[in-house]
């Protein structure tokens, strides 16, 4: 399977845990982007990579949440002190690089959905 | 006010009816524009881009109007197959690619 994989699917874990995703783009992609999505919500954006580089944070990205792709791979996202609202499904995606002169079709990865009880 | 709104439904309708749903944006300087489909529990697939002639795909019909930061999606005799939440999404200028989803709307179709 060459599409977008992430792991784990599902994770379970007590409030104040902290929990890390992994995301593994499509091969040739050098962009990559973090989603986040609750129940009759659309996708909301978190973050974005080019290659290595973290180029843009969305506000709902708070310091308990951190997201890395050390060497313009994967990606991994860690939420830390996990509270009941971070339940959701985390997405990721990724495209190829953007020319900003055409739409950019980014691809979904399964997603990894967290329950925090 | 949301940079891309939809009405979340449902939509119940009849196999074989013929269903819309309608999208605004709030940028006017958004470029891309597309749908998305989404099955229940499911990751969002890419049904199609929105250009601004409009296209066609089978039966699924997209239509832009960038004069009222609107977006259409036409869908014609719908399959039971059709069920799924579909969402608006939309490409901000001078934000790198990053595309901006509405909240979807459900679609249920009946036999």
């Amino acid at each position: 399977d060459t599409g977008v994989s992430q792991d784990p699917r599902h994770k379970i874990t007590k409030r104040g845990q902290n929990v890390t995703f992994r995301c593994d783009p499509i091969s040739e992609h050098n962009r990559l982007y973090w989603y986040r999505q609750t129940l009759g919500q659309g996708p909301e954006f978190l973050t974005y990579f080019q290659n290595e580089a973290q180029l843009e944070k969305s506000r709902l990205l708070s310091d308990r949440f951190s997201a890395e792709r050390p060497k313009g791979s994967f990606s991994t996202l860690e939420i830390q002190r996990t509270e009941q609202g971070d339940s959701a499904m985390y997405l990721c995606a990724s495209s190829l690089p953007y020319t900003g002169s055409e739409g950019n079709t980014i691809y979904f990865g399964e997603g990894s959905w967290l329950t925090v009880v | 006010r949301k940079e891309v709104e939809q009405d979340p439904g449902p939509f119940n309708v009849p196999e074989g009816a013929t269903v819309a749903f309608n999208c605004t944006y709030s940028n006017s300087a958004s470029q891309s524009f597309f749908w998305y489909r989404q099955d229940c529990r499911k990751e969002p697939k890419l049904l199609m881009s929105v250009y601004s002639s409009g296209n066609e795909d089978g039966r699924f019909t997209a239509q832009l109007n960038r004069a009222s930061q609107y977006i259409s999606l036409l869908i014609r005799d719908s399959k039971l197959s059709d069920s799924a939440t579909y969402l608006c999404v939309v490409n901000p200028p001078n934000q790198g690619g990053k595309l901006i989803f509405g909240q979807g709307t459900e679609l249920s179709v009946k036999p």
